[in-house]
């Protein structure tokens, strides 16, 4: 695609589900990252792809988040059992390779209740 | 660990002056350097990037920064602001390597008085 889309924009949930976040990258692009942006602070890692591969978790915040690639293009990430301190900004974002240009998304604001 | 310093959360300057925003890092090698800007309701988008060779890098919309090895710091310049770039600005650094994640600083706000 032209760039990288998010969806959904927003989403309001409330405490206790679950949900799922989607991105698509662009499409020549291998390499895909998930940052977490709370209020007033920069995007801070979470978790990232190459193809469908996911070579670091390490940013992940519980076992609660979890991603995946499985064709090695869109990706979702999934917030189990949501609680308030997941409300956030989640960003995805591509590349060609890893260490090169990073494309973000428009990113979903995430609220719980 | 490796972190990236804004020392200055919100910074007002008249459109016409010139802007200097300030971005420090902590890490042991030269990282790849970035500067990202936020406008409400889009996404980051890239305005200049280091990653070796002249310390002096032009970017677009009339940004530029310097690399400065001995202060760690690779701050944002530009000679006249704009009212069109009032903004969230964000330094970010990757380690390079096989990984390339990027680590953000909080980011600087900039307000832009007529």
């Amino acid at each position: 695609g032209a760039g990288v889309s998010q969806s959904p924009r927003y989403k309001v949930t409330k405490r206790g589900q679950d949900v799922t976040l989607r991105c698509d990258p662009i499409s020549s692009h291998a390499t895909l990252y998930w940052y977490q942006q709370a209020l007033g602070q920069g995007p801070e890692f979470l978790t990232y792809f190459n193809y469908e591969a996911q070579p670091d978790k390490s940013g992940l915040p519980s076992d609660r988040f979890s991603a995946e690639r499985p064709e090695g293009s869109i990706s979702t990430l999934t917030i189990q059992r949501t609680e308030q301190r997941d409300s956030a900004m989640y960003r995805c974002a591509s590349s060609l390779e890893p260490a090169y240009e990073q494309f973000f998304g428009p990113g979903t604001r995430l609220t719980v209740l | 660990a490796q972190s990236v310093t804004q020392p200055d959360i919100h910074i007002t300057v008249s459109e016409g002056a010139s802007l200097e925003l300030r971005c420090n890092y902590s890490y042991g090698a030269t990282p790849y350097l970035f500067w990202y800007v936020q406008s409400p309701g889009q996404g980051l988008q890239l305005l200049l990037k280091y990653f070796s060779g002249d310390t002096l890098v032009q970017g677009i919309k009339g940004f530029e920064a310097e690399f400065k090895r001995s202060q760690s710091s690779f701050n944002l310049r530009k000679p006249s602001v704009h009212w069109s770039d009032a903004a969230e600005y964000f330094c970010a650094v990757a380690l390079g390597g096989s990984q390339g994640n990027l680590i953000f600083g909080k980011g600087t706000k900039l307000s832009v008085k007529p």
